[in-house]
C-alpha cells in the first residue's frame, strides 16, 4: 500500500535561509510523486511533480526536489526563503490504481523576518 | 485552459439541514473527479471520486453523498448535517498523463 509521512508538522525559517520540507515515500509500484502548496483558504497549488523521468525537479516558486529511491525520499527545497513562501505544503504519491493520490499530513512552513 | 469552479465560497449551515456543494470542470472533458475534505489542523481526506458519469466510489462511509449527473459536474450532497462535517471541502479533476490533480478554490462549511 502507498504511504506518504511528511517529517515536521511545523517548521520555521528566516527570511533568507534554506527551506527543507522531508518527505518519505511508500509504495508498492513505481511511484509518482507530487509536492503542492495551500495558502490560507485556497486550494492546492502544484509545486512540482516526478515522473520517472530526472530525480532533480524544478518547480515554481524556485522550489526543487530530488527523488531518492534508496531513501525512498522526495525533500523539497529552496535555498533562500521568502516571505512569500508561508503556506502548507502537501507531498502526495500516486495510489495503487494510479488514478488516486495519497497526501501527508502537510507541514506549514512559517517565515520570519 | 481548463478551470475548475466551486460554489459556494462559504456556507454556514445548521446541524441536521441539508447540503450540497457543486463542482465544475471546464476546458476538459470525461476528467477524473475528487471531492477531499480538510478538518481544521488535519490533512486531505478523499471523501469520494469519479471516473464517469454516475459512477461514484466512496472512500469513507459517512454523512456525505456524491453524484455526478453531467461529464463535468460534482455534486457533493448531505440529507442532514452533523457538526463533524464542518471543514473545507476541495474538489479536484485529473486527466493528465501522470495523474496530478488541479484543486478548485475550496468550500468553507461551518455547522452550527
Amino acid at each position: 500500500a502507498q504511504s506518504v509521512t511528511q517529517l515536521g508538522s511545523h517548521v520555521s525559517v528566516s527570511e533568507g535561509a534554506l527551506v527543507l520540507l522531508r518527505c518519505n515515500y511508500s509504495s508498492s509500484v513505481p511511484p509518482y510523486l507530487f509536492w503542492y502548496v495551500q495558502y490560507p483558504n485556497q486550494g492546492l497549488q502544484l509545486l512540482l511533480k516526478y515522473t520517472s523521468a530526472a530525480t532533480l525537479v524544478k518547480g515554481i516558486n524556485g522550489f526543487e526536489a530530488e527523488f531518492k529511491k534508496s531513501e525512498t525520499s522526495f525533500h523539497l527545497t529552496k535555498p533562500s526563503a521568502h516571505m512569500s513562501d508561508a503556506a502548507e505544503y502537501f507531498c502526495a504519491v500516486t495510489g495503487s490504481g494510479y488514478n488516486k493520490l495519497i497526501f501527508g499530513a502537510g507541514t506549514r512552513l512559517a517565515v520570519h523576518p | 485552459s481548463q478551470t475548475i469552479h466551486q460554489w459556494p465560497a462559504t456556507l454556514v449551515q445548521p446541524v441536521g439541514s441539508p447540503l450540497s456543494l457543486e463542482c465544475t470542470v471546464e476546458g476538459t472533458s470525461n476528467p477524473n473527479l475528487y471531492w477531499y475534505r480538510q478538518a481544521a489542523g488535519r490533512g486531505l481526506q478523499l471523501l469520494f471520486y469519479s471516473v464517469g458519469i454516475g459512477q461514484i466510489s466512496s472512500e469513507v462511509p459517512q454523512n456525505l453523498s456524491a453524484s455526478r449527473p453531467q461529464d463535468r459536474q460534482f455534486i457533493l450532497s448531505s440529507k442532514k448535517l452533523l457538526l463533524s462535517d464542518s471543514g473545507f471541502y476541495l474538489c479536484a479533476w485529473n486527466g493528465g498523463s501522470v495523474n496530478e490533480q488541479f484543486f478548485g478554490p475550496g468550500t468553507r462549511l461551518t455547522v452550527l
